[in-house]
């Protein structure tokens, strides 16, 4: 089955420690990105990349480190200078051959700081 | 700057009732529209899609309508089941890449 696995599910760490989220797909898709969900909010992108070894920031990078050395792979460091980093985490992937600009969601991770 | 918005954080009906799910984008050059629906805990799953060539699409009891002039579009539910109720997003597309958001309306089944 292709899709997009996100790992844990579930995720606790303390205030002042990194964290790093996983984000597989075997959709072979060239771009791939990654979301901050907050209640009542609408998604808001941290990182994307359209390609490996490229990325960019998005509206909300601070705080964020992403790497993108394999197609398949685009981990997530929530590093300790994120100021309110309890969230759920949603990666995502698309295909830039178009024409469908549809972006194929993991199931996300819930990340609490405490 | 660009946003995508929903005009109701909440909407209930009763079970087989048709359900309206509203959305408004700023951008006119926005060109491909999706919604999305998300059940709690889990991601997004795309439902149904429309191009800006468009004015509606229809899927298995789903309809999308899209007004370019007022930049609205539309989700259209028939029958709405106790398994439609999530949050459901719209997303606008620009050139084919740059993907922007809504926050969401959730959507209760009243039995």
């Amino acid at each position: 089955d292709g899709g997009i696995t996100q790992s844990p599910k579930y995720l606790f760490r303390k205030e002042g420690q990194n964290v790093t989220l996983s984000c597989e797909q075997n959709l072979n898709h060239d771009a791939m990105y990654w979301y901050r969900q907050d209640p009542g909010q609408g998604l808001r992108l941290i990182y994307y990349s359209q390609i490996v070894n490229d990325f960019q920031k998005g509206d909300i990078a601070e705080g964020y480190s992403v790497s993108r050395e394999k197609k398949e792979s685009f981990p997530l460091t929530v590093t300790s200078a994120q100021k309110n980093p309890t969230a759920f985490y949603l990666c995502a992937s698309s295909s830039r051959q178009g024409p469908s600009y549809e972006q194929y969601f993991g199931p996300g991770t819930r990340l609490t700081v405490t | 700057g660009e946003s995508v918005g929903l005009h109701l954080p909440t909407l209930s009906v009763q079970e087989g009732d048709n359900s309206i799910i509203n959305c408004a984008y700023s951008n006119s050059a926005s060109d491909y529209f999706i919604w999305y629906k998300q059940e709690s805990g889990k991601g997004p799953q795309f439902i149904i899609d429309i191009r800006s060539n468009m004015d509606k699409r229809q899927g298995q009891r789903v309809t999308v309508l899209l007004n370019k002039t007022v930049k609205h579009l539309s989700l259209q539910i028939a029958a709405t089941q106790p398994g439609d109720s999530a949050v459901y997003f719209c997303a606008a597309v620009t050139g084919g890449f740059k993907t922007i958001f809504g926050a969401g309306t959730r959507l209760f089944v009243k039995a």
